[in-house]
């Protein structure tokens, strides 16, 4: 079946513009993960939606990072007025809950750039 | 809060040879998961392996396995025949037993596979 897919690939914007990014969890996964892979990293956690609701958003750095998730299927993440600090990869992953480990299968991530 | 440590930011082996990547983690936690993530230029991060906290066995799948010290916190990769497919950026992860709960990465180790 199908992974979870991101888009769009690649990401170019201006700082202080608006950006959204989406991401299509694998049919029936009902957890939902977003990450932020900086150059050189590892990737670290934003936010996790159980269903539609998010269950976990300690990780958003600031007011400026929202995510939706209103169907409890795709997922955007929104960032307003971009910051040149903001160019990362942002990494998004689906469970389902009850399996076995709770596995997280990753999307190939959108790349942000803020320039 | 949990973290991971990876102290080897490159690696190298010979096709053929076998290789050990490193991975220290702090926890209070007596139920966690740990795994081994490989992140090739592609972006998409792919399961190499993992392990239950409450396992004393070592897990182990095909070339890969890990030789996991819990009352030392580590937590290392070996890999046996290195392929030339197995070059990539590989990133060990942390994950409390609590469904939904996000991983935490070390901070990757570029492992290099000389023909």
């Amino acid at each position: 079946g199908a992974g979870v897919s991101q888009t769009p690939s690649n990401k170019v914007t201006e700082k202080g513009k608006y950006v959204e990014l989406r991401c299509d969890p694998i049919s029936g996964h009902t957890a939902l993960y977003w990450y932020r892979q900086s150059l050189g990293q590892g990737p670290e956690f934003l936010i996790y939606f159980q269903g539609t609701g998010a269950a976990d958003d300690s990780g958003l750095p600031n007011d400026r990072f929202f995510a939706v998730r209103p169907e409890g299927s795709v997922s955007t993440l929104k960032i307003q007025r971009t910051e040149r600090g903001d160019s990362a990869v942002y990494l998004c992953a689906s469970s389902l809950w009850g399996s076995s480990y709770n596995e997280q299968f990753f999307g190939p991530g959108t790349r942000l750039t803020v320039l | 809060a949990q973290t991971v440590t990876q102290s080897q930011p490159e690696m190298s082996v010979q096709e053929a040879e076998t290789v050990t990547l490193s991975c220290t983690y702090d926890t209070s936690e007596s139920d966690y998961y740990l795994f081994w993530y490989k992140q090739p230029p592609s972006r998409q991060m792919i399961l190499v392996i993992r392990q239950e906290a409450y396992k004393q066995q070592n897990a182990t799948e095909n070339r890969f396995s890990v030789n996991f010290q819990k009352a030392a916190k580590s937590f290392s990769l070996k890999i046996s025949d290195s392929q030339l497919g197995d070059a990539a950026m590989y990133f060990c992860a942390y994950r409390e037993e609590t469904s939904g709960s996000r991983l935490t990465f070390g901070e990757g180790t570029q492992l290099t596979v000389n023909p």
